[in-house]
């Protein structure tokens, strides 16, 4: 089955610097979808990529897809203290099934 | 709109009790999940929905029931409660899925604590 990790499992900067994290994957994907998590809430969609792309921007979020190493990555530029929740990556399957999440990235940001 | 609903928020259960986990939502998508999620351990998938009517195991379904009679509505129920089952869930919906990558959205979980 298709299984998820999340590099690095928590990150803590300073408002204003940028953060990465990273989601690997093991099998074919069509697409990849980043998800945010509030503390206590439910998760919120940010952003998606296919596998034809290798990168895409929202604001100040760049996703990047690397389908050769089964990788993604989600920059969070110029960060804010209202950007402290947990990130999560979806894999969307080649096939008409299930959704897959990574593990999460939980991700503090110092005012 | 108020876009997936879960009910009841929080609940507290005794071993070996029954209950059922209301999830409504009112965006007319015909995808709905529902997810376990537990410390270290992300988002587990327990059963989806392709439709009204029809229901699909995901990676943890056993001790738990799903029934999606109307297309707005995804229940989950568990028949005899266990402390292993003590997690939060959450429901979501999607218009697609899969290969199309429909945009997921979630309610705002329901706290379930067996004893």
């Amino acid at each position: 089955s298709q299984q998820g990790e999340e590099d690095p499992q928590a990150l803590s900067i300073q408002e204003g610097e940028n953060a990465t994290m990273n989601c690997s994957y093991k099998t074919s994907i069509n697409n990849l979808q980043w998800y945010r998590q509030n503390s206590g809430r439910g998760l919120v969609h940010l952003i998606l990529i296919r596998s034809n792309e290798r990168e895409k921007h929202s604001g100040r979020l760049r996703v990047t897809l690397d389908t050769s190493k089964k990788s993604s990555s989600l920059l969070i530029t110029a960060s804010r203290a209202a950007d402290t929740a947990s990130y999560f990556c979806e894999m969307g399957g080649t096939s008409y099934g299930k959704l897959t999440f990574g593990q999460g990235t939980i991700l503090t940001v110092h005012p | 709109n108020a876009g997936v609903t879960q009910t009841p928020k929080f609940r507290v259960l005794k071993t070996g009790q029954s209950m059922t986990l209301l999830c409504a939502q009112d965006m007319n998508h015909e995808y709905m999940y529902w997810y376990r999620q537990d410390p270290g351990m992300g988002l587990r998938l327990i059963h989806y929905s392709v439709g009204e009517g029809t229901t699909a195991k995901g990676e943890v379904p056993d001790g738990y029931n799903v029934s999606r009679l109307k297309k707005q509505n995804f229940l989950l129920g568990l028949e005899s409660a266990a402390p292993s089952q003590t997690s939060v869930y959450f429901c979501a919906s999607s218009y697609s899925m899969g290969r199309r990558g429909g945009e997921l959205f979630f309610g705002e979980g329901s706290r379930l604590t067996v004893l």
